[in-house]
């Protein structure tokens, strides 16, 4: 099984900030990867397909970037709404995984 | 408008069954591949199974092949998770999400499923 490792576990910014959250897998998977936002008690929600296009409806604060083994989400200038756990998904083989998740809080 | 929204789960004894459906409303059911994910409580995301938009190809994780079938009805606009030998382990909300490209696009609401004595 591809194992994704997310960094950090916890990230405690201000809003305003801008951020870059960390995917890596355990083996490469060229551009198979997929972030998706969580807020509290909510369904996850997807936010950058194939490592970095874009998905309708989401605010282009959101980026990502990565190919191989190492995959970036980058949020530039956290809003307050933005403060929630993240997913990485690879969809290079199966079974289809997810990291274990970024949380994203205020300072 | 996407719409996929979950019933059936509950409590259930352990080594019993449970039938999970998603009704699914604002596109072409037919045109796509659909899964189901889960989450147990605190934890973290977990594919489970994958259909084929014609139903040609199911998919499992390891740990629920043999005990778990996905199924879908097309005309019906519906998915199904059928839940046999179930396990504390097994606990969980489970997600249906339309599925292309291997990514899961959007999500139902989730339905809890607690299997415990």
């Amino acid at each position: 099984d591809i194992v994704l490792t997310q960094s950090p576990a916890t990230l405690s910014v201000t809003p305003g900030e801008s951020v870059s959250l960390s995917c890596r897998a355990s083996q490469g998977i060229t551009t198979s990867i997929h972030w998706y936002q969580q807020k509290s008690n909510e369904s996850p929600r997807l936010l950058i397909k194939f490592a970095s296009q874009s998905i309708s409806g989401i605010p282009s604060r959101f980026s990502g970037s990565g190919s191989g083994t190492d995959f970036t989400l980058s949020i530039n200038r956290v809003e307050s709404e933005d403060f929630s756990v993240y997913y990485c998904q690879q969809s290079y083989s199966l079974p289809l995984t997810f990291g274990s998740g970024t949380k994203l809080e205020i300072k | 408008e996407v719409q996929l929204v979950e019933s059936g789960g509950g409590l259930v004894q352990p080594g019993r069954s449970l039938k999970l459906s998603c009704a699914a409303s604002g596109f072409t059911f037919s045109d796509y591949n659909m899964a189901w994910v889960r989450q147990a409580p605190k934890k973290g995301l977990e594919w489970v199974a994958t259909i084929s938009y014609d139903v040609s190809s199911t998919y499992y994780r390891d740990s629920v092949k043999g005990r778990f079938t996905i199924s879908r009805d097309n005309a019906k606009s519906t998915l199904y998770l059928q839940m046999d030998s179930l396990r504390s382990e097994d606990t969980a909300t489970y997600y249906c999400a339309r599925h292309p490209g291997s990514r899961f696009d959007s999500w139902g609401q989730g339905v809890m499923v607690t299997v415990s004595s």
